[in-house]
């Protein structure tokens, strides 16, 4: 089945915590995002990846790291989470035609930093 | 700085009743628009998308969105909502030429069976 899969699915940490949340796809897509979700203010682009070993930031990168050393991967790092970084985490691949097509999308990582 | 507003952040409508979204963005030169849509417990998934061409574009479950250039404006409609289209819906605009995507903030639509 065709599918964008994250892990963990919830996560409670304390602040300057370490943290990695993993991002696979397996529908061989060059491009790959994270994004947050905020009440009230939607979806924001954290970074992207246009194909292994590119990447770019979205609109709200501070604060984390990514990196895309195959195709299928795409974790996203917190070096030392903060509270303002609880949110709804999602993952999204798509091919990286022009224009992007749909983009297909995780299930979600709900993370809660105390 | 690229902007996507949806001013609906909460829609309460009766089954039958049709529906309206607005969606607008700031940017002036060519883009890419989609909806997305997100029913509770589920992934988001795309409802329609616009790249070129007829500005009425149709989607899935009988939404569709109409491109109006010079209002910068991608509103979804549907004629008569259905109870098992409550969900959260999202427009996103991609700036052509970029990797880059931009999403509204969101509304929420309940409807009551």
């Amino acid at each position: 089945e065709a599918q964008v899969t994250q892990n963990p699915r919830y996560l409670i940490t304390v602040t300057g915590k370490k943290l990695t949340v993993t991002c696979s796809q397996n529908m061989n897509h060059e491009y790959m995002s994270w994004y947050r979700q905020d009440p009230g203010l939607g979806l924001r682009q954290i970074y992207y990846s246009m194909n292994v070993e590119v990447t770019d930031k979205g609109d709200v990168p501070e604060g984390y790291k990514v990196s895309r050393k195959e195709k299928r991967n795409f974790p996203l790092i917190l070096e030392s989470p903060s509270p303002n970084q609880t949110s709804l985490y999602f993952c999204a691949s798509s091919l990286k035609g022009a224009p992007l097509p749909e983009q297909y999308f995780g299930p979600g990582t709900r993370l809660t930093v105390t | 700085a690229q902007s996507v507003s949806q001013h609906n952040h909460h829609v309460i409508l009766s089954e039958a009743a049709s529906l309206e979204l607005g969606c607008n963005y700031s940017y002036g030169g060519t883009v890419n628009l989609f909806w997305y849509v997100q029913y509770p417990g589920q992934h988001l998934q795309l409802l329609l998308k616009y790249f070129s061409g007829d500005p009425l574009v149709k989607g899935i479950k009988g939404f569709e969105a109409e491109f109006i250039k010079s209002k910068f404006s991608f509103n979804l409609r549907k004629p008569s909502v259905q109870w098992s289209d409550t969900a959260e819906y999202f427009c996103a605009v991609n700036e052509a030429g970029t990797y880059k995507y931009i999403f509204g903030t969101g509304t929420r639509l309940k409807v009551l069976a």
